[in-house]
């Protein structure tokens, strides 16, 4: 079984600063692990991926993760918020197991970012 | 085209109502995925269909009736529903390859269906 915890279920943080948004897993075989965000209303759109290789992972919008396997983390980080990045983002699982045809994706409970000026 | 739609944005039925929302991709996506949204907490997976069949149903009420009639639609359809059915309804397509979805890729969503029962 796979699990996603994201510590934290709202973040602050003044325009300019450092976001840093964590999450761990839970997995007894090799991730693949995801970031989405979801601006009010809307769906959810995929920030990054980590697969294989690179544990460093960037993303759009200014948006990088590193995978670090020793920590079961993959936190989501950007140097300097901007005040369009408030919204609710979503860590998210996926096995490499490939019992399943259609890759269920656990996610966490996700996490609000507000960005105050 | 990299987009998912949906339709309605919101809907709003009584519990006796019949009603359907779409989906559509035209990604040549062959995964196509149901989730309900409560306010403040994470997609959860309804239902999923693979090259038009059904392929997972998870433990999702008989009041809702998912529909696959091509490649590139996706409809669900709800009958008497309960207020508590009040949710935001996502939509996602995913790649299949050799039969089956990768698991490094990813599910592209729709912006959703916003679903008042009264």
């Amino acid at each position: 079984a796979q699990s996603v915890t994201q510590l934290g279920s709202h973040v602050s943080v003044s325009e300019g600063a450092l976001v840093l948004l964590r999450c761990n897993y839970s997995s007894s075989v090799p991730p693949y692990l995801f970031w989405y965000v979801q601006y009010p209303n809307q769906g959810l759109q995929l920030l990054l991926k980590y697969t294989t290789g690179a544990t460093l992972v960037k993303g759009i919008n200014g948006f990088e993760a590193e995978f670090k396997k020793s920590e079961t983390s993959f936190h989501l980080t950007k140097p300097s918020a901007h005040m369009s990045d408030a919204a609710e983002y979503f860590c998210a699982v996926r096995s490499s197991l490939g019992g399943t045809s259609y890759g269920k994706l656990t996610f966490g409970q996700g996490t609000i970012l507000t960005v105050h000026p | 085209d990299t987009e998912v739609t949906q339709t309605p944005k919101h809907l709003v039925m009584g519990m006796t109502n019949k009603k359907s929302l779409k989906c559509e991709q035209h990604m040549g996506h062959r995964a196509m995925y149901w989730y309900k949204q409560k306010a403040k907490k994470p997609p959860e997976l309804m239902f999923v269909y693979s090259y038009e069949k059904l392929s997972i149903n998870e433990s999702v009420p008989s009041r809702f009736s998912p529909e696959c009639p091509n490649s590139s639609l996706l409809n669900l359809h709800l009958h008497a529903l309960q207020p508590e059915d009040s949710a935001l309804y996502l939509c996602a397509s995913s790649q299949v390859l050799a039969g089956v979805v990768p698991p490094y890729n990813e599910q592209f969503f729709g912006p959703g269906t916003r679903l008042t029962v009264l």
